[in-house]
């Protein structure tokens, strides 16, 4: 059974703090990918990644970095904390190719910024 | 324009009724198209994929293409209560990065 797992289902955390989401996967995919979720604007793309120690910038990559020194874990960092990161933040991988793999997701986790 | 549009819904159907639900995309170079089904508090499980024109059908699910009118739609027959859910449209592109339009919330009624 292919899994991709978060670190957590929810957290807390406090304005300015340096948080870590962890994303691990076991289905020997290439790509990876950390959106987030929220009300009203669908899936949004924050960053993704095709290979260790590679990344690509999203969508909306302000105020995020990320990490991927092995192929199986990819990691969100939210560098200073705002309560306007509070969101459902979803891991996801697939294969590379252009065609017809589709990205399989992780259970989410739900962050809020007090 | 949105990469990846689709009809805002909420949509609401009587149980046993016909859904459809429809999205639009702008990248001509699109190849892969898959519907993607969210129920509230949980993550996106994939449900159908598409990548030639034409229809695709499973179970109770049919998938249409129409890649010129850039038009992807799924087809819900014999509508459960269980069906009530979010659906979202992907479309994957360049070096496989998905783009995903907003979804539709349909409701099931008894």
């Amino acid at each position: 059974d292919v899994k991709v797992t978060q670190s957590s289902r929810y957290l807390v955390k406090r304005t300015g703090e340096k948080v870590f989401l962890e994303c691990v996967q076991d289905m020997d995919h290439e790509n990876m990918f950390w959106y987030r979720q929220d009300p009203g604007l669908g899936l949004r793309l924050i960053y993704f990644s095709y290979d260790v120690k590679m990344k690509e910038k999203g969508d909306i990559p302000e105020g995020y970095s990320v990490s991927r020194e092995k192929k199986e874990r990819f990691s969100l960092i939210l560098e200073s904390a705002s309560t306007n990161q509070t969101s459902m933040y979803l891991c996801a991988s697939s294969f590379p190719d252009r065609g017809n793999t589709e990205a399989f997701f992780g259970q989410g986790t739900r962050l809020t910024v007090v | 324009q949105k990469e990846v549009e689709q009809n805002s819904g909420p949509l609401s159907v009587p149980e046993g009724a016909i859904a459809s639900l429809n999205c639009t995309y702008s990248d001509r170079g699109s190849q892969s198209f898959f519907w993607y089904r969210q129920y509230s508090g949980k993550s996106p499980e994939l449900i159908m994929s598409i990548y030639s024109n034409g229809d695709k059908e499973d179970g109770r699910f049919t998938a249409q293409l129409n890649k010129a009118s850039q038009y992807v739609s799924l087809l819900i027959r014999d509508s459960q209560p269980s069906d009530s859910a979010t659906y979202l449209c992907a479309v994957k592109g360049w070096a496989g990065k998905s783009t995903f339009g907003d979804g539709t919330t349909l409701t099931v009624k008894p």
